[in-house]
């Protein structure tokens, strides 16, 4: 069974530009989450997608959105990159919302230049 | 929100040793997850702790969650090279989960 999958692996961008970032859950898994891992802020969540509907958001600005299709593919987007966007940015799948345990794909590192 | 707090932030063990990591939560735990990560890459699934006394077993992996303390310990017994990697514990009662710093874990041959 093929694990979460997240495209592209790396990213280098400029301060201003725009990027979306795609995740393909596990085969019947429905709920995908997103986090930010960078090392002084640790891994934060972003949000929860679940049935094409956000479900939970964290505190991010709203620079940052996302959305899920009815596929359960999610993409998320940012835009206006900041020097301060750039991190690792982890896909988490589930069966559905509650319904742990996450399982992480390997992520993206975004690179803001 | 729920904060937690992983100690040590990191640590340098011989072959061969044991080793413990812990977690404390600032809130009641009402359940507790286990991740290992390998520098740039996903997070590694390794145990769910969702009542308490709960302890888990995977290899030489141990973790265990006492409610009443709020905490969760992880224990490696016999560690090796291959245990190396930064052990994340989370927890939340959605899927918007909450994250330790992490544990770094250097196994020395």
């Amino acid at each position: 069974k093929a694990g979460v999958t997240q495209t592209p692996r790396y990213l280098i961008k400029t301060r201003g530009q725009q990027v979306t970032l795609s995740c393909s859950p596990i085969s019947g898994h429905r709920s995908v989450s997103w986090y930010q891992q960078t090392p002084g802020q640790g891994l934060q969540f972003l949000f929860e997608y679940f049935s094409e509907t956000q479900r939970n958001k964290g505190n991010f600005p709203g620079r940052f959105s996302g959305r899920q299709f009815s596929n359960s593919r999610s993409e998320m987007n940012v835009s206006t990159l900041e020097l301060g966007d750039s991190a690792l940015y982890l896909c988490a799948s589930s069966l559905a919302p509650g319904l742990k345990p996450q399982h992480f794909g390997d992520g993206t590192r975004l690179s803001i230049l | 929100s729920q904060e937690l707090e992983q100690s040590p932030q990191s640590l340098i063990v011989q072959e061969g040793k044991n080793l413990t990591i812990n977690c404390t939560s600032s809130k009641t735990l009402y359940g507790l997850y286990w991740y290992k990560q390998k520098y740039g890459e996903g997070l590694i699934f390794l145990m769910m702790l969702q009542k308490g006394g709960e302890e888990k077993s995977h290899e030489k992996i141990t973790a265990k969650l006492d409610e009443k303390k709020q905490q969760s310990s992880l224990h490696i017994t016999a560690s090796q090279p291959s245990h190396a990697g930064i052990y994340l514990c989370g927890a939340g009662s959605n899927n918007d989960m909450r994250f330790g710093a992490g544990t770094r874990l250097t196994v020395k041959p």
